[in-house]
């Protein structure tokens, strides 16, 4: 079992480009979740998935910011126009179903803003 | 809204004496709490989870859990330099539904 795999590890970008983040959960795992981990704001959610239906964005800043589940395989957070307060370690995780289920965590992938 | 803080902030210990870690929580509903590691640059670790008062041992780590005080602690017996991380305190509602509410972390440094 691979885990949950993230993709790019690293990813630097120009203020004002788009940053595309993918997130390929465990196989079998029906449940999805995004968090964003900064020094400042520590690791707060930002949406929720499952069987890939968005189920809770309530973490998700209104503009800017979108994810996607198109498959059971892969997810994928989208930042169109970043800016330098973008930069964070964005992480991913999957479990087995929704509710109280444990989530396993992905490395993460570390977005800079330049 | 949730809250959920930790302390304290950092903490050092002697390699192989007790180390403690706290946590409050604000939403006296939450049932679901658990205990995650990170290493520098790596992703969570689960350590322990606990839905109901009482204690969870999971190794050398053990949770106790108080939803009448809004604390829940985490205890690892005979720290290790190995176990030097953050640990992060993460805690979940029926009516926050599946997300979970991290504290602020701890940073444990165990010395030789």
């Amino acid at each position: 079992n691979a885990g949950v795999i993230q993709t790019p590890r690293h990813k630097v970008t120009g203020k004002g480009q788009e940053a595309t983040l993918w997130c390929e959960p465990i196989s079998g795992h029906s449940a999805v979740f995004w968090y964003r981990q900064t020094i400042v704001q520590g690791l707060e959610f930002l949406t929720y998935f499952r069987n890939q239906a968005p189920i809770d964005d309530s973490g998700m800043p209104k503009e800017r910011f979108s994810a996607q589940m198109p498959n059971q395989s892969h997810s994928t957070l989208k930042i169109q126009s970043t800016q330098p307060q973008d930069s964070a370690v964005y992480l991913c995780a999957s479990s087995l179903a929704g509710g109280g289920a444990e989530q396993f965590f992905g490395p993460g992938t570390r977005l800079t803003v330049l | 809204q949730q809250k959920v803080q930790q302390s304290p902030e950092s903490l050092t210990v002697s390699e192989g004496a007790m180390a403690s870690l706290n946590c409050t929580f604000s939403d006296g509903t939450s049932n679901n709490f658990r205990w995650y590691r990170q290493h520098s640059a790596k992703g969570l670790e689960v350590l322990v989870s606990i839905f109901s008062d009482g204690e969870k041992e999971e190794g050398r780590f053990t949770a106790h859990l108080n939803r009448a005080n809004l604390h829940v602690s985490l205890h690892i017996r005979e720290p290790q330099p190995s176990d030097s991380a953050v640990y992060l305190c993460a805690v979940s509602s029926n009516n926050a539904g599946a997300k979970l509410t991290f504290g602020g972390g701890t940073r444990l440094t165990v010395r030789p």
